[in-house]
């Protein structure tokens, strides 16, 4: 079965600093996309990275970086930088399938 | 572009009751998605359509939860009749699917159910 897996339900940055966000996933194929989201309290889903997994250069937005680890099916995003609007729930996505969710906080 | 969207936005509803969730996807947008969030259980998808077509309602949670698409432009879940443990919010997402990769899920709003 797909799964997704976020071990941290929670996190914690200073406003300013860098955080990594993990994610594990399974899957038997080979070509795929991974999806990183964020859920601010509003509760609007919204994009905020992808990876193609047939690229091997790990995917950037601005601030936000992915380290994607295909032979480990690790999936983790950084925020460098953070700012007070970064707070919000985040979910790895593969497939249809979504991660727990990791809640961050940032701290001014 | 609009967006997916969702109505309404909010349901209050009593145990027994049916209830019926609308969505509308982006215009081009061939797939549709619907999930729910609870604190317990996080984002479950619910059923996935391709081409008005379900594919996996395998998450679907009982006989109690039905969905339609009847075109490419509308969908609805309804539940039927409502329970307590049914209160969450409720996703409807659409993407444009090319062949066998799977491209960004547009969210809609969500729908808030409450049932009583």
């Amino acid at each position: 079965a797909q799964t997704v897996t976020q071990s941290q339900p929670e996190m914690s940055v200073q406003e300013a600093e860098t955080v990594t966000l993990s994610c594990t996933y399974d899957t038997s194929e080979s070509d795929y996309y991974l999806f990183w989201y964020k859920q601010p309290p509003s509760r609007q889903m919204i994009l905020v990275i992808r990876q193609e997994a047939y690229k091997q250069q790990n995917a950037t937005e601005n601030r936000f970086s992915v380290n994607f680890q295909k032979a480990a099916k690790s999936f983790s995003l950084k925020i460098s930088d953070s700012q007070l609007g970064d707070a919000a729930m985040y979910f790895c996505a593969y497939d249809m399938r979504f991660g727990a969710g990791t809640r961050l906080t940032v701290k001014p | 572009d609009a967006g997916v969207i969702q109505s309404p936005r909010h349901e209050v509803t009593e145990m027994g009751q049916e209830v019926t969730l609308r969505c509308k996807p982006i215009s081009g947008h061939n797939s549709l998605f619907w999930y729910r969030q609870t604190m317990m259980r996080g984002l479950e998808l619910l059923i996935y359509f391709n081409n008005n077509v379900p594919i996996d309602d395998s998450g679907m949670p009982e006989d109690r939860f039905s969905a339609k698409m009847p075109n490419a432009s509308f969908s609805t879940l309804k539940i039927q009749p409502s329970e307590p443990r049914d209160s969450a919010v409720y996703f409807c997402a659409s993407s444009y699917e090319a062949g066998s990769s799977y491209n960004e899920q547009f969210f809609g709003p969500g729908t808030r159910l409450t049932v009583l």
